[in-house]
């Protein structure tokens, strides 16, 4: 089972205001994801990392920040809260190197923004 | 580019009835394959994986092969039950060998299965 942790889990905020998703894991991974997932379903990659003071752009373009700092923990930033940013927002981890590892995923964190 | 096509869904079966959810891909090098289930509300796990050809990943009654010649993971189950019931995802990794995108996975469009009692 992975350990690996978002906060909040479900959150609803009005237009404008600034949001920071949490994001934890105890597997000592270098390599951290965020994911966002659409009402369809679609997966998509909007930030990575491969280790403290990494980050990287994803597949998607993002309004959203990130920042990695400690090797465990790597949040997620909304400046400015828009109803189009109403998703769902995964946090997932793995070991760094090699296609073939596997990607830790958390339980999610629903935003949305009224 | 590399890219993920998946079966639409939704499926909807009867308990016991056979599952074959289909995947096929399109990617430069040998990437890695997996299947990932989603349960209501929940994140993302793990079904199974193949890292090569012919590699066949297994799990909880699922399996799937990694078919090179054809491009496909079709993720089959033999007897599918309720607690089956999910969205599934098939994935490959990035088989770019350099920097830090190595690994990043593409994810199909998900497959939602209702399995009926």
């Amino acid at each position: 089972e992975a350990d690996i942790y978002q906060t909040p889990r479900y959150l609803v905020i009005g237009t404008g205001k600034k949001i920071t998703l949490e994001c934890s894991q105890t597997m000592g991974h270098d390599k951290m994801y965020w994911y966002q997932q659409d009402p369809g379903m679609e997966l998509h990659l909007i930030h990575y990392s491969y280790g403290v003071n990494s980050t990287e752009k994803g597949d998607l373009s993002s309004e959203s920040t990130v920042s990695r700092i400690r090797t465990e923990h790597f949040p997620l930033t909304l400046e400015s809260a828009r109803p189009s940013h109403t998703s769902q927002y995964l946090c997932a981890s793995s070991e760094v190197g090699g296609s073939g590892n596997t990607i830790y995923f958390g339980e999610g964190s629903w935003l949305t923004v009224v | 580019g590399n890219s993920v096509t998946q079966m639409e869904g939704p499926v909807t079966l009867s308990e016991e009835a056979f599952l074959t959810i289909n995947c096929t891909y399109t990617a430069t090098g040998y990437p890695s394959l997996f299947w990932y289930v989603q349960y209501p509300g929940e994140g993302l796990q793990l079904l199974l994986k193949a890292t090569k050809a012919d590699d066949k990943g297994s799990n909880k009654g699922f399996e799937a092969t990694y078919r090179k010649e054809t491009t496909s993971f079709h993720l089959e189950k033999g007897s599918v039950q309720v607690s089956d019931s999910a969205v599934y995802f098939c994935a490959l990794s990035d088989p770019m060998n350099y920097g830090g995108s190595q690994g990043n996975l593409i994810f199909g469009k998900g497959t939602k299965l209702s399995v009926k009692p």
